[in-house]
């Protein structure tokens, strides 16, 4: 099946600091989404981005399908940005294919 | 806007009892995904159902089963649990009418076994 490989595993910064995340997948896919979950579990849909940039806020993504990964902009961090963000991807069979997270850490 | 509804959102069993989660997706989705999140683990797929039909099957143990009823709402019924089991466990749906493949998700139900 498809692969999703997320970097980095973990991340830490200072509050008011800009990150990148990146998801690299394996295959062609129909859709790519990108979730928050925050401390008590719940998956946030940030992003649904098979493809182009989209922005939300101090969000933004990019999508670059034809060479299979998308990345993820967090600016002006605030502490509750912390948690981990998922990286999903589905194929035609619907199901999505999930990366290993990026656990962020935004200090005060 | 409707969102997808999970219950109960907490579910505390012993081992070998058995446990039913339910899921009751947005409104007029057709497409309702389970997904089993162990700690410190990325969601894995269990299983899926298109207009009441099972559509797609991933590692769901046998010990496991899901239906979607007329309603379109679905339920995973778990038996024999064992202490792996305990997980945070996601109800996702979509909607292939409109087109783009988005699943939403519930706020999930965290299952311990003790």
């Amino acid at each position: 099946g498809i692969q999703v490989e997320q970097s980095p595993p973990d991340l830490i910064l200072q509050e008011g600091a800009n990150s990148t995340l990146r998801c690299n997948f394996s295959d062609s896919v129909n859709n790519l989404q990108w979730f928050h979950q925050n401390p008590w579990g719940q998956l946030i849909n940030l992003f649904y981005i098979p493809s182009g940039t989209k922005q939300n806020g101090r969000l933004s993504a990019t999508t670059v399908a034809t060479e299979r990964y998308s990345l993820l902009y967090i600016s002006s961090s605030q502490t509750t940005d912390s948690g981990v963000y998922f990286c999903a991807v589905n194929t035609n069979a619907g199901k999505s294919t999930f990366g290993d997270g990026t656990t962020l850490t935004v200090k005060p | 806007a409707a969102g997808v509804i999970q219950s109960p959102r907490h579910l505390i069993k012993e081992k070998r009892e058995t446990a039913t989660l339910k899921c009751y997706p947005i409104p007029r989705h057709d497409t309702v995904y389970w997904y089993q999140q162990g700690p410190g683990q990325d969601p894995q797929f269990l299983i899926s159902f298109y207009e009441k039909m099972q559509s797609d099957k991933g590692s769901i143990p046998d010990r496991f089963s899901a239906q979607q009823f007329s309603d379109y709402h679905s339920e995973l019924n778990m038996s024999s649990l064992e202490l792996g089991d305990s997980a945070l466990y996601f109800c996702a749906s979509s909607s292939t009418i409109q087109g783009a493949d988005i699943q939403y998700f519930g706020a999930g139900t965290r299952l311990s076994v003790l």
